[in-house]
């Protein structure tokens, strides 16, 4: 049982919008930043957001992130079908003092 | 850009010790910045282990605490992870990456440990 509560899938066509929900509590991401994940089969994770809603440097702008008191949410818009991969959500947790993340979310573009 | 690679043997046996180094090129290990272990047993999620910063500084998973040590080596810039008293449930794909608080900016390509006699 993870930390943070992601829904296990999702799913949209090609072209469509989507969200993924990261829920968690006071002593994570309601007192920290939240970073978001990109795992393609077999690859490493990829970092897509950081503190809540920047873009690392070559991350298009149809992944955006969110925060709000204890839950976090990434959007993606403009489906692709590279875009099918597991999504994780990541933060501190001060009472655990460990770095806890989401159970992933599988995305699949129909 | 910062290149992270992992290596180590693939079968450890249980009980004993699995032990990984992460290797740092295209940039110094000593700069300003966490160097970090996270793990993902097959088909599971991510499990955070713990990191290190160049002066030596460590923060570890409570939950593995007692089994782990990370350690740096600034002459050969690179970071080590050693986890005693493995089990099965130890068999996971190994991480390293640069960053903290849940922030890793660069990863490895990650490496297959399992736990089998």
């Amino acid at each position: 049982q993870s930390v943070l509560t992601q829904p296990p899938s999702v799913s949209a066509a090609p072209g469509q919008k989507v969200t993924i929900s990261c829920s968690g509590s006071r002593s994570n991401i309601g007192n920290n930043d939240v970073s978001w994940y990109q795992q393609l089969p077999g690859t490493a994770p990829k970092l897509l957001i950081f503190d809540n809603n920047q873009r690392p440097s070559g991350i298009p702008d149809r992944f955006s992130g969110s925060k709000s008191d204890t839950s976090a949410t990434l959007g993606i818009t403009g489906l692709q079908t590279g875009d099918e991969a597991d999504y994780y959500c990541g933060t501190w947790d001060i009472s655990l003092t460990t770095v806890v993340f989401g159970g992933g979310t599988k995305l699949t573009v129909l | 850009q910062v290149q992270l690679q992992e290596s180590g043997p693939g079968l450890v046996k249980p009980s004993g010790t699995l032990s990984l180094t992460c290797a740092v090129s295209g940039g110094s290990i000593s700069s300003d910045n966490w160097w970090t272990w996270v793990r993902q047993s097959p088909g599971k999620g991510l499990e955070w282990i713990g990191e290190i910063y160049h002066s030596g500084s460590t923060n570890y998973n409570p939950s593995l605490r007692s089994r782990v040590i990370i350690s740096v080596d600034k002459s050969k810039n690179q970071f080590s992870l050693r986890l005693t008293s493995v089990t099965a449930a130890d068999t996971a794909v190994y991480f390293c990456a640069k960053g903290q608080l849940g922030r890793f900016d660069y990863w490895g390509q990650g490496t297959l440990v399992t736990v089998s006699s």
